[in-house]
């Protein structure tokens, strides 16, 4: 079936020290979507990606989606304990009607 | 605008009763879905529905029915509870193009004794 898989499961960084969380699915995305969730709290929309090769940067983070768009990357530069939480990816696919499938997320601690 | 609302925010069920977790949105979205979050996992969709009287069945769905007669709200049924569903549930909604911003309500913590 489709999936979107996301690796790694968990990160612990050094505050300072910089993150990568890297998302792959098993076919094409139209667009894909990287949410954060703060423990005990709910996804929170953070970005889209929607074209081939496409970087943006908010901040810190720097999101890319795949030449291929089958695969995308959420990199954290100088972690903060702010930074604390659940990174999930999600994708609607192109043969479905805009359904999201996530991936099951990396979580990254930060120690100060 | 309030966003994604639910209620409750808590709730314990006994084996077997059935309940019904409410969402509503205000931002007129067609579409809204219903994921359930385990422990350590990520969401998995239950239902979701592109419209009002539209609905279709995601990855879970067995032990759950909904209904959409309003763009509104998107109530999710559990016909008789069993200790798998407890979990926490997410009610979110967005616009229909797939390529809007997807919102998510505050949840439903669940405990099924």
């Amino acid at each position: 079936g489709q999936q979107v898989m996301q690796i790694p499961q968990y990160q612990h960084v050094q505050e300072g020290e910089d993150f990568t969380t890297y998302c792959n699915s098993s076919t094409t995305l139209s667009n894909i979507q990287w949410y954060k969730q703060r423990p005990g709290g709910h996804p929170v929309f953070l970005i889209q990606l929607v074209k081939s090769g496409e970087v943006k940067k908010q901040k810190r983070l720097t999101f890319q989606f795949g030449e291929a768009k089958k695969n995308s990357s959420l990199h954290i530069t100088a972690t903060q304990t702010t930074d604390v939480g659940t990174y999930f990816c999600a994708g609607p696919y192109n043969t479905n009607a805009g359904k999201s499938t996530f991936g099951d997320g990396t979580t990254l601690t930060v120690k100060p | 605008n309030a966003g994604v609302t639910q209620t409750p925010k808590f709730q314990v069920l006994k084996t077997g009763q059935s309940m019904t977790l409410q969402c509503a949105q205000d931002m007129n979205h067609e579409y809204m879905s219903w994921y359930r979050q385990d422990p350590g996992m990520g969401l998995r969709l239950i239902h979701y529905s592109v419209g009002a009287g539209i609905t279709d069945q995601g990855e879970v769905p067995n032990g759950y029915n909904v209904s959409r007669s309003t763009t509104e709200d998107f109530p999710l049924r559990l016909l008789s509870a069993a200790p798998s569903q407890t979990s926490v549930y997410f009610c979110a909604s967005r616009g229909l193009s797939g390529q809007e911003t997807q919102y998510f309500g505050p949840g439903t913590r669940l405990l099924v004794l």
